[in-house]
């Protein structure tokens, strides 16, 4: 069974910091990563990364994946509070029928 | 252009009662899925299908649940006999590929409460 795990599961930081947040999976037949946010309504699609050390950035936003090691992250600079959500991490395998997701973290950011 | 449409956003049920949920996917989406999410939990898929067809059904609980997508109108997600245990919010999602192989458009989901 297909499995990720997010973490931190929570973490508060104050306006202008940086985060970075992890995700670790183990997929039969690894296809892609995606991560979405998730603020109080629906997921919104931030990045799919299929290959390993190749960084995708979204301005403040970029998130790499390292296929060897089984894991992404996200980054986020200068954090604002507008960045306060949860950022989901999901997987898809060969199959590609459907995304398997991680726990998610909740970020707060403190004026 | 609309966005993946959900309703009801919130429904509430007594126990023993039926929920039906209803998603429109974008258009020219023919590829819905239904995710659910307890509190503080991420997403856990339910199901898969295409227009008429049923593709995986492999997250659904085998009793009280199931799901349509008619060749007309909605995909439907229904609960009969639902617990207390069923309320979550229910995610839809639809793609136009046949794989997941891009962005999948997620809805603003439907909050059921079962009391």
């Amino acid at each position: 069974e297909d499995k990720v795990v997010q973490s931190p599961l929570s973490l508060v930081v104050h306006e202008g910091d940086t985060v970075t947040l992890n995700c670790s999976y183990e997929v039969t037949n690894f296809r892609s990563l995606l991560w979405y946010k998730q603020e109080k309504k629906a997921p919104t699609f931030l990045f799919m990364l299929t290959s390993s050390g190749i960084e995708k950035k979204s301005g403040r936003l970029s998130s790499i994946l390292d296929k060897k090691e089984l894991f992404s992250i996200l980054n986020i600079t200068a954090t604002q509070t507008g960045d306060s959500a949860i950022y989901l991490c999901a997987v898809t395998n060969n199959a590609g029928n459907m995304l398997t997701f991680g726990g998610g973290t909740r970020l707060m950011v403190k004026p | 252009n609309a966005g993946v449409m959900q309703n009801p956003r919130h429904l509430v049920r007594r126990r023993g009662q039926e929920a039906r949920l209803r998603c429109s996917p974008m258009k020219g989406h023919s590829h819905v899925y239904w995710y659910r999410q307890l509190p503080e939990e991420g997403l856990k898929f339910m199901v898969y299908l295409q227009k008429e067809n049923i593709i995986d059904e492999s997250g659904m609980p085998k009793e009280r649940f199931s799901a349509e997508f008619p060749k007309e109108g909605p995909s439907i997600l229904r609960i009969q006999q639902v617990v207390r245990g069923d309320s979550a919010a229910y995610f839809c999602a639809s793609c136009a590929q046949a794989t997941v192989s891009g962005e999948l458009f997620f809805g603003e989901g439907s909050r059921l409460t079962v009391l």
